[in-house]
């Protein structure tokens, strides 16, 4: 069975004070890691694919990697407003459902 | 990013009634549409898998009875829950893939009373 852990659950943080969200996982073949952004009461908003172990990607603040076992969401000197729940999910091969982990929830004070 | 709409954002009904929650993709076409529902702070959970045209796929422990899913185009689908209890209170989510990404919908929050 298709397993994601995240961890820590929540996380405060400063303003500025860089951090990582960890994200583990087991699947039968992996066809890609999805993070996804949360604000409450709102649907995941997408931030990024990854397909493939060493892969990288970023948006602004946010620095998605991947790893055989694993992913981290790197948040580089963090804003008020980067303040969400950090969702990551898995897709295995030949399957389109999503295995979501139960979120980061993130919150950064001024 | 594709845009996934979901209507409505919340809705308030009474014990006993039947609420449906629409759910469009609004600039590509959706073969497949999931539905997930969420309990405060816990993980989306996938109830079904709808294709355009055909009968949903539940998950177990879901009961299709009450949680009817209809798809009949490419660009809606609809979630309906008949005979809602305080017990189906929650946070329902529509999802779509555009390639291999999926997109969601804004969530409609369900509370029954």
């Amino acid at each position: 069975e298709d397993q994601v852990t995240q961890s820590p659950e929540a996380l405060r943080l400063q303003e500025g004070e860089s951090s990582s969200l960890n994200c583990s996982y087991t699947v039968s073949g992996l066809r890609g890691l999805f993070w996804y952004r949360q604000d409450p009461g709102k649907g995941p908003e997408f931030l990024f694919t990854l397909y493939s172990a060493g892969e990288e990607k970023e948006k602004e603040r946010l620095k998605a990697t991947l790893t055989k076992k694993e992913s981290f969401l790197h948040i580089t000197a963090p804003k008020p407003e980067d303040s969400a729940t950090y969702l990551c999910a898995v897709a295995p091969y030949g399957n389109n459902r999503l295995a979501f982990g139960k979120g980061n929830q993130v919150v950064v004070i001024p | 990013g594709a845009v996934v709409s979901q209507h409505p954002s919340w809705v308030i009904c009474k014990s006993g009634t039947s609420v449906k929650i629409e759910c469009r993709s609004l600039d590509f076409q959706a073969t497949t549409m999931f539905w997930y529902r969420q309990f405060p702070k816990q993980s989306l959970m996938l109830m079904a898998t709808s294709n355009e045209g055909s009968k949903a796929t539940y998950e177990q422990g879901v009961e299709k009875d009450k949680f009817l899913i209809n798809h009949a185009s490419l660009t809606l689908s609809t979630l309906t829950v008949t005979s809602a209890h305080p017990e189906d209170s929650s946070f329902y989510i529509c999802s779509s893939l555009l390639n291999t990404e999926a997109f969601f919908g804004q969530g409609t929050r369900l509370t029954v009373v």
